[in-house]
This record gives C-alpha cells, structure tokens and sequence, in this order.
C-alpha cells in the first residue's frame, strides 16, 4: 500500500481529456510539492511535472498538474495513443524524518 | 548530454551484498542532490535513499534502513548504494536520479536506465 493513493486504471480515447488522481496527507502532499512522472513500457521513468503545475523544457502543454490541499491531478487533454504509459505522482514527506513516497501508478489506456 | 548510467546489478543469494554505481555525465555532479528508486517487477516506484549534493544529509526508507548505504564521491562523479543482506523482495530494477533541488521540488530530472537485481537461492 503505498503513502500516495492513485486509481489503478483509467481511460480515454483520442483526444479526449482525462484526469489523474493522487490523494497523500499534511505530512506529505499537503506541504511540499507534487511531481508527476511518466513510466512507458520497458523505459525508465521521465519527470512530467515538478513543483505541482510546471512543465519540463520539451513536456507538450496537453499535460497539467494542479494541487489543492492534500490532493493533486494530472490531466492530460487531446489524447495520443502514444500517452498509453503509467503515470506516477511523488512527493516529499516529513514523517519519520523524512522521505520521499510515490503513489502506486495508474495505467492509462488510450481506446 | 544529461546522463546517468547504472552498473553493478545481478543475482545474489539471499543474505548476500551487492554494489550499485552510478556514473554521471554532462553535468556538474557536485551541485546536485541524487537518489535511489526501484521498481519490482510489474510493481510500482519505491523511493529507497536520498543523499545531499555534498554527501553530508541521507535519508532511507525504512524498508532498506540499516542493510543499505548510500554514498557518492563528487571526484569520480559517482554515486553508490551499498546493498547488504539482501532478501528476496529486494529483486527490483534500481535506479539513480538527479534531484535538481533536493525534497523533490524540482523533481526527479535526470534517471539512468536501471540496474536489475535479482535476490534468490
């Protein structure tokens, strides 16, 4: 079970617009910033979003990260078959002196 | 280019110990804090340790606490994670990343492309 809860799945077809859960608490979502990060088949893992809202040099601006309280999303509009990877959001937590935590991922599948 | 390439992954025996290194490139290394994350097969991101740009502040996650070490030397553009008494929900890709701020801020900007190890008799 991991610190950060996110849907296991979720879904769209092309173009579409989708959204991304990511619930954490005080200690963690609720007072440092959110990252997101997009993992495809066989890759590494690629920052798509830092400090909650900001996009990477190269990141296309369909993706977006807002936060509000101990919550955060990622949407994701005009969806590309090419957006079908798993998606991750991570913070900082200040529990137990100290930590970093991920949420479990969601896969998106493009219909 | 940015680059982290991992080495130092393989099979080992439950209770056995491995060295992970990280080798830096296309960037000033000393500036920047550095982490380890692994990934079990078909499972998720797990963030393991962090280490400051100077080496001087380190946090684990408690699953690693006390058999893991981290450690970097700026020299050698290097970072390393010592792996002791491994067990076999240890078996993961490890990866290194750069932390372009520290406490994840700015995120994790630049990762290698992992390292697997597999724990098992």
């Amino acid at each position: 079970q991991s610190v950060l809860t996110q849907p296991p799945s979720a879904s769209g077809t092309p173009g579409q617009r989708v959204t991304i859960s990511c619930s954490g608490s005080t200690s963690n979502i609720g007072s440092n910033a959110v990252n997101w990060y997009q993992q495809l088949p066989g890759a590494a893992p690629k920052l798509l979003i830092y400090s909650n809202n900001q996009r990477p040099s190269g990141v296309p601006d369909r993706f977006s990260g807002s936060k509000s309280g101990t919550s955060a999303s990622l949407a994701i509009s005009g969806l590309q078959s090419e957006d079908e990877a798993d998606y991750y959001c991570a913070a900082w937590d200040d529990s137990l002196n100290g930590r970093g935590v991920f949420g479990g991922g969601t896969k998106l599948t493009v219909l | 280019q940015l680059q982290l390439v991992e080495s130092g992954g393989g099979l080992v025996k439950p209770g056995g110990s491995l060295r992970l290194s990280c080798a830096a490139s296309g960037f000033t290394f000393s500036d920047y804090d550095m982490t380890w994350i692994r990934q079990a097969p078909g499972k998720g991101l797990e963030w393991i340790s962090y280490i400051s740009s100077r080496g001087d502040v380190i946090y684990y996650a408690d699953s690693v606490e006390g058999r893991f070490t981290i450690s970097r030397d700026n020299t050698e553009n290097s970072l390393y994670l010592q792996l002791n008494s491994l067990r076999a929900e240890d078996t993961a890709v490890f990866y290194c990343a750069r932390d372009r701020s520290g406490y994840f801020y700015y995120g994790l900007d630049v990762w290698g492309q992992g390292t697997t190890v597999t724990v098992s008799s």
